[in-house]
Protein backbone atom coordinates (compact mmCIF):
# COMPACT_ATOMS: atom_id res chain seq x y z
CA UNK A 1 0.00 0.00 0.00
CA UNK A 2 1.24 3.43 -0.35
CA UNK A 3 1.62 5.98 2.70
CA UNK A 4 2.66 9.42 2.65
CA UNK A 5 4.79 11.33 5.23
CA UNK A 6 5.20 15.26 6.10
CA UNK A 7 6.88 16.71 8.36
CA UNK A 8 6.93 18.29 11.22
CA UNK A 9 3.47 18.91 12.01
CA UNK A 10 4.02 22.12 13.20
CA UNK A 11 6.77 24.57 13.22
CA UNK A 12 7.53 28.11 14.66
CA UNK A 13 9.56 30.26 12.72
CA UNK A 14 11.20 33.81 13.00
CA UNK A 15 11.09 35.77 10.00
CA UNK A 16 13.69 36.05 8.04
CA UNK A 17 14.88 32.50 9.15
CA UNK A 18 14.66 29.64 6.23
CA UNK A 19 12.36 27.02 5.86
CA UNK A 20 12.34 23.37 4.56
CA UNK A 21 9.58 21.49 4.36
CA UNK A 22 9.74 17.51 3.67
CA UNK A 23 7.49 15.15 2.01
CA UNK A 24 8.15 11.37 0.88
CA UNK A 25 6.04 8.96 -1.18
CA UNK A 26 5.80 5.13 -0.38
CA UNK A 27 4.61 1.88 -2.13
CA UNK A 28 4.58 3.56 -5.85
CA UNK A 29 6.57 5.00 -8.76
CA UNK A 30 6.87 8.21 -10.42
CA UNK A 31 4.28 10.08 -8.66
CA UNK A 32 2.81 13.12 -9.43
CA UNK A 33 3.63 15.26 -5.95
CA UNK A 34 2.23 18.48 -5.49
CA UNK A 35 2.15 21.28 -2.64
CA UNK A 36 -0.71 23.19 -1.91
CA UNK A 37 -1.01 25.94 0.92
CA UNK A 38 -4.25 26.95 3.03
CA UNK A 39 -4.95 30.15 4.71
CA UNK A 40 -7.22 29.88 7.46
CA UNK A 41 -10.51 29.40 6.84
CA UNK A 42 -9.57 28.95 2.91
CA UNK A 43 -9.09 26.82 0.08
CA UNK A 44 -6.43 24.74 -1.15
CA UNK A 45 -3.79 26.88 -3.25
CA UNK A 46 -1.76 24.94 -5.46
CA UNK A 47 2.22 26.24 -4.83
CA UNK A 48 4.25 23.67 -7.03
CA UNK A 49 3.43 20.53 -8.80
CA UNK A 50 5.59 17.71 -10.10
CA UNK A 51 5.46 15.33 -13.00
CA UNK A 52 9.28 13.74 -12.63
CA UNK A 53 12.41 14.14 -10.79
CA UNK A 54 14.25 17.37 -10.85
CA UNK A 55 10.58 18.50 -13.04
CA UNK A 56 8.97 21.75 -10.68
CA UNK A 57 6.61 23.73 -11.73
CA UNK A 58 4.97 26.67 -10.24
CA UNK A 59 2.03 28.11 -10.20
CA UNK A 60 1.71 31.10 -7.80
CA UNK A 61 5.32 33.61 -7.93
CA UNK A 62 6.48 33.76 -4.04
CA UNK A 63 9.21 33.55 -1.63
CA UNK A 64 9.11 29.60 -1.86
CA UNK A 65 10.73 27.10 -3.66
CA UNK A 66 10.37 23.40 -4.39
CA UNK A 67 12.97 21.01 -5.03
CA UNK A 68 12.82 16.98 -5.92
CA UNK A 69 16.16 15.50 -5.58
CA UNK A 70 14.70 11.69 -5.62
CA UNK A 71 11.48 9.98 -6.98
CA UNK A 72 9.35 9.84 -4.28
CA UNK A 73 10.91 12.89 -2.36
CA UNK A 74 9.25 16.43 -2.61
CA UNK A 75 10.47 19.70 -0.27
CA UNK A 76 9.10 22.80 0.24
CA UNK A 77 11.90 25.78 1.22
CA UNK A 78 12.80 29.40 1.28
CA UNK A 79 15.76 31.17 2.07
CA UNK A 80 13.93 34.18 4.25
CA UNK A 81 10.67 33.50 5.44
CA UNK A 82 7.59 36.36 5.49
CA UNK A 83 4.68 37.00 8.33
CA UNK A 84 2.60 36.33 5.25
CA UNK A 85 4.02 32.70 4.46
CA UNK A 86 2.06 31.59 7.81
CA UNK A 87 -0.31 29.09 6.76
CA UNK A 88 -1.27 25.48 6.54
CA UNK A 89 1.01 23.35 4.10
CA UNK A 90 -0.56 20.14 2.21
CA UNK A 91 2.07 17.65 0.55
CA UNK A 92 -0.16 15.33 -2.00
CA UNK A 93 0.69 12.78 -4.46
CA UNK A 94 -1.15 10.87 -6.89
CA UNK A 95 -0.35 8.37 -10.08
CA UNK A 96 1.29 9.79 -12.65
CA UNK A 97 1.04 9.11 -16.49
CA UNK A 98 -1.94 8.06 -18.34
CA UNK A 99 -3.88 7.24 -14.62
CA UNK A 100 -5.78 10.91 -14.96
CA UNK A 101 -8.68 10.15 -12.57
CA UNK A 102 -6.81 9.11 -10.10
CA UNK A 103 -7.92 10.06 -6.78
CA UNK A 104 -5.14 12.44 -4.96
CA UNK A 105 -3.76 11.80 -1.76
CA UNK A 106 -2.85 14.11 1.16
CA UNK A 107 -0.50 14.32 4.04
CA UNK A 108 -1.32 15.36 7.10
CA UNK A 109 -0.30 18.82 6.96
CA UNK A 110 2.09 20.89 8.59
CA UNK A 111 0.84 23.92 10.55
CA UNK A 112 3.58 26.88 9.90
CA UNK A 113 3.68 29.98 12.32
CA UNK A 114 5.90 32.80 11.18
CA UNK A 115 6.87 35.30 13.70
CA UNK B 1 -6.80 31.39 -15.46
CA UNK B 2 -8.24 28.09 -14.34
CA UNK B 3 -10.63 28.65 -11.40
CA UNK B 4 -12.99 26.68 -9.17
CA UNK B 5 -15.69 28.68 -7.02
CA UNK B 6 -17.93 27.79 -4.37
CA UNK B 7 -20.51 28.65 -2.72
CA UNK B 8 -21.77 29.31 0.01
CA UNK B 9 -19.02 29.55 2.40
CA UNK B 10 -20.26 28.70 5.15
CA UNK B 11 -23.46 27.09 5.91
CA UNK B 12 -25.52 25.90 9.49
CA UNK B 13 -27.46 22.95 9.20
CA UNK B 14 -29.20 21.18 12.01
CA UNK B 15 -28.87 17.26 12.27
CA UNK B 16 -30.97 15.11 10.02
CA UNK B 17 -31.52 17.65 7.48
CA UNK B 18 -30.67 17.79 3.65
CA UNK B 19 -28.45 20.67 2.29
CA UNK B 20 -26.47 20.88 -1.49
CA UNK B 21 -23.12 22.47 -1.92
CA UNK B 22 -22.06 24.02 -5.30
CA UNK B 23 -19.40 24.51 -7.13
CA UNK B 24 -18.52 26.51 -10.75
CA UNK B 25 -15.19 26.07 -12.38
CA UNK B 26 -13.50 27.48 -15.50
CA UNK B 27 -10.70 24.55 -15.99
CA UNK B 28 -9.77 23.95 -19.08
CA UNK B 29 -9.53 21.17 -20.75
CA UNK B 30 -11.51 19.57 -17.97
CA UNK B 31 -10.74 16.24 -16.92
CA UNK B 32 -12.59 15.20 -13.19
CA UNK B 33 -14.50 16.69 -10.90
CA UNK B 34 -14.13 15.26 -6.97
CA UNK B 35 -15.58 16.48 -4.21
CA UNK B 36 -13.14 16.30 -1.16
CA UNK B 37 -14.01 16.09 2.88
CA UNK B 38 -11.31 17.81 5.23
CA UNK B 39 -11.80 17.59 8.55
CA UNK B 40 -10.25 20.81 11.06
CA UNK B 41 -6.33 20.18 10.64
CA UNK B 42 -5.96 17.10 8.34
CA UNK B 43 -5.51 16.84 4.79
CA UNK B 44 -8.45 16.11 2.54
CA UNK B 45 -10.16 12.94 1.78
CA UNK B 46 -11.91 12.12 -1.19
CA UNK B 47 -15.95 11.48 -1.28
CA UNK B 48 -16.43 10.83 -4.83
CA UNK B 49 -15.29 11.83 -8.28
CA UNK B 50 -16.90 12.99 -11.72
CA UNK B 51 -15.91 12.88 -15.29
CA UNK B 52 -16.62 14.32 -18.10
CA UNK B 53 -19.43 12.16 -19.06
CA UNK B 54 -21.01 11.36 -16.02
CA UNK B 55 -24.25 13.29 -14.76
CA UNK B 56 -24.76 11.78 -11.26
CA UNK B 57 -22.35 9.78 -8.91
CA UNK B 58 -23.51 8.55 -5.32
CA UNK B 59 -21.47 7.69 -1.90
CA UNK B 60 -23.57 6.94 1.17
CA UNK B 61 -25.63 10.12 1.61
CA UNK B 62 -23.20 11.91 -0.63
CA UNK B 63 -24.88 12.55 -4.58
CA UNK B 64 -22.63 14.63 -6.86
CA UNK B 65 -24.03 15.69 -10.02
CA UNK B 66 -21.47 17.52 -12.85
CA UNK B 67 -23.19 19.31 -15.83
CA UNK B 68 -20.03 19.62 -18.20
CA UNK B 69 -21.80 22.03 -20.54
CA UNK B 70 -22.26 24.64 -17.74
CA UNK B 71 -19.13 24.09 -16.00
CA UNK B 72 -21.63 23.31 -12.48
CA UNK B 73 -21.25 20.39 -9.96
CA UNK B 74 -23.19 19.97 -6.81
CA UNK B 75 -22.89 18.11 -3.35
CA UNK B 76 -26.47 16.73 -2.11
CA UNK B 77 -26.03 15.37 1.81
CA UNK B 78 -28.70 13.58 2.87
CA UNK B 79 -29.84 13.10 6.55
CA UNK B 80 -26.76 15.06 7.83
CA UNK B 81 -25.02 13.96 11.04
CA UNK B 82 -22.99 15.39 13.89
CA UNK B 83 -20.01 13.77 11.86
CA UNK B 84 -20.47 15.40 9.02
CA UNK B 85 -19.63 19.08 9.48
CA UNK B 86 -16.32 19.76 7.37
CA UNK B 87 -14.79 21.77 5.04
CA UNK B 88 -16.06 19.89 1.75
CA UNK B 89 -13.79 21.00 -1.30
CA UNK B 90 -14.52 20.82 -5.05
CA UNK B 91 -11.62 19.89 -6.94
CA UNK B 92 -10.92 20.07 -10.79
CA UNK B 93 -8.41 18.34 -12.38
CA UNK B 94 -6.93 19.55 -16.05
CA UNK B 95 -6.65 17.21 -18.92
CA UNK B 96 -2.52 16.66 -18.59
CA UNK B 97 -3.63 15.07 -15.18
CA UNK B 98 -0.76 17.36 -13.67
CA UNK B 99 -3.02 20.31 -11.90
CA UNK B 100 -5.23 19.92 -9.64
CA UNK B 101 -6.84 23.09 -8.51
CA UNK B 102 -9.16 23.62 -5.37
CA UNK B 103 -12.32 25.88 -4.95
CA UNK B 104 -12.40 28.08 -1.53
CA UNK B 105 -14.69 24.97 0.12
CA UNK B 106 -17.95 25.29 2.18
CA UNK B 107 -17.77 24.92 5.84
CA UNK B 108 -20.53 22.61 6.90
CA UNK B 109 -21.74 22.70 10.67
CA UNK B 110 -24.48 20.59 11.64
CA UNK B 111 -26.00 21.36 14.72
CA UNK B 112 -27.64 19.25 17.39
Amino acid sequence: SQTIHQWPATLVQPVGSPLSLECTVEGTSNPNLYWYRQAAGRGLQLLFYSVGIGQISSEVPQNLSASRPQDRQFILSSKKLLLSDSGFYLCAWRIGGAFRNTEAFFGQGTRLTVV
Amino acid sequence: KNQVEQSPQSLIILEGKNCTLQCNYTVSPFSNLRWYKQDTGRGPVSLTIMTFSENTKSNGRYTATLDADTKQSSLHITASQLSDSASYLCVVSDSSASKIIFGSGTRLSIRP
